[in-house]
């Protein structure tokens, strides 16, 4: 099953960009990334998933290294309401329905 | 407005009772999805349902049984030989027809405390 790696914590600034990496050295093909949040007491909620081209929508945006093995999450000004744990996780187009969700990286937005 | 909905919010059971936790969608989404979460940790798989009347083990499915007689009902048993069940549960669905790659919608969890 596909894993992904992310940095247990970060902090940011307010109003300042935010870029939360996630490594997946063993993604196949047809693995999509797929990027969740989750703040505290509430479920996960989804956030931008993609394949190879970097995706952007009114929340983040999500740049995807050439080889696939590791992505971005942008968030482009930090509020204080980003302040979640984000997961990124692989889905694959066919196969299997058991997702691997890690820890997550806890995100601190400093006012 | 569509959604999953997990009732109740809190739990307290005594130890040695069964309980079962509802989660119910409105998406009509074909694929639903049961998840444990403890402290500080990620979520972990305890069952999926691809379609009604069909469900699969997650890795962690042992002292949990589910039901799905209805595409919008997949009900979470956690029965007396689950030996830790206090946990935050978390259900989910998806829409997989376009391919397994469709978002998961979360509902808003219920909290089990179990004495």
């Amino acid at each position: 099953d596909a894993k992904t790696t992310q940095p247990n914590s970060m902090e940011s600034n307010e109003e300042e960009p935010v870029h939360l990496p996630c490594n997946h050295s063993t993604i196949s093909g047809t693995d999509y990334i797929h990027w969740y949040r989750q703040l505290p007491s509430q479920g996960p909620e989804y956030v931008i998933h993609g394949l190879t081209s970097n995706v952007n929508n009114r929340m983040a945006s999500l740049a995807i290294a050439e080889d696939r093995k590791s992505s971005t999450l942008i968030l482009h000004r930090a509020t204080l309401r980003d302040a979640a744990v984000y997961y990124c996780i692989l889905m694959p187009y066919s196969g299997t329905y058991k997702y691997i969700f890690g820890t997550g990286t806890r995100l601190k937005v400093l006012a | 407005d569509g959604g999953i909905t997990q009732s109740p919010k809190y739990l307290f059971r005594k130890e040695g009772q069964n309980v079962t936790l509802s989660c119910e969608q409105n998406l009509n989404h074909d694929a639903m999805y049961w998840y444990r979460q403890d402290p500080g940790q990620g979520l972990r798989l305890i069952y999926y349902s691809q379609i009604v009347n069909d469900f699969q083990k997650g890795d962690i499915a042992e002292g949990y049984s589910v039901s799905r007689e209805k595409k919008e009902s997949f009900p979470l048993t956690v029965t007396s030989a689950q030996k830790n069940p206090t946990a935050f549960y978390l259900c989910a669905s998806s829409k997989p027809g376009t391919g397994l790659n469709s978002p998961l919608h979360f509902g808003n969890g219920t909290r089990l405390t179990v004495t």
